[in-house]
């Protein structure tokens, strides 16, 4: 079937290296963030998300910055796998529950050359 | 894909027919969504419901229409008037009183007008 990861933005990097995903988010209140790894053919995952009132949050070989001066998040990922090969996607959102929705970014693919 | 079902995998629909796209789940979620996903574009929001027997448009909802009888249960129907229905649809749901805005998807139907 056709991949959604078409027409997208690739990032290109060897296996065993760092890789850093950016996202540009518009709404200056959003308050919570999310990463999301969508593979071929699949639903999206959850990466992990960071709140308005953080700038870094760690994970599994995952990081999350927020800078919310100039509206950027990133995602980077420490010793790529071929395994990381997917389309990443932020979202952001302004409150909670029942009062927000999420607003999804473009994605961009993340290719891993062995 | 964390209890969410989303059937069939792949849908083939004739030009001027009607077809429902199935999602489930069993995560006891009060709120599910219906998104929208082409080739090199975010997800694009078409309907969502935060409560039994109650649903509002998202910002594609012409030529779509929904219900949720059950709080399991929320189907997706892609109505003749939807002039270019060929895409991949994912369910999404969310616990509102989580205190989070986490969305977990399905693993999508692939849409498919002959």
């Amino acid at each position: 079937g056709e991949s959604v990861g078409l027409h997208l933005p690739t990032l290109s990097v060897q296996e065993g290296d760092n890789s850093i995903i950016n996202c540009a988010y518009s709404n200056s209140a959003s308050d919570y963030f999310i990463w999301y790894k969508q593979e071929s053919g699949k639903g999206p995952q959850f990466i992990i998300d960071i709140r308005s009132n953080m700038d870094k949050r760690q994970g599994q070989r995952v990081t999350v910055l927020l800078n919310k001066t100039v509206k950027h998040l990133s995602l980077q990922i420490a010793a790529t796998q071929p395994g990381d090969s997917a389309v990443y996607f932020c979202a952001e959102t302004e409150g909670t529950g029942a009062n927000s929705k999420l607003t999804f970014g473009k994605g961009i693919t993340l290719s891993v050359r062995p | 894909d964390g209890g969410i079902t989303q059937s069939p995998k792949y849908l083939f629909r004739k030009e001027g027919q009607n077809v429902t796209l199935s999602c489930e789940q069993n995560l006891n979620h009060d709120a599910m969504y219906w998104y929208r996903q082409d080739p090199g574009q975010g997800l694009r929001l078409i309907y969502y419901s935060q409560i039994v027997n109650d649903f509002q448009k998202g910002d594609i909802a012409e030529g779509y229409s929904v219900s949720r009888e059950k709080k399991e249960s929320f189907p997706l129907t892609v109505t003749s008037a939807q002039k270019n229905p060929t895409a991949f649809y994912l369910c999404a749901t969310q616990n509102l009183a989580g205190g989070k805005n986490e969305q977990f998807f399905g693993p999508g139907t692939r849409l498919t007008v002959l």
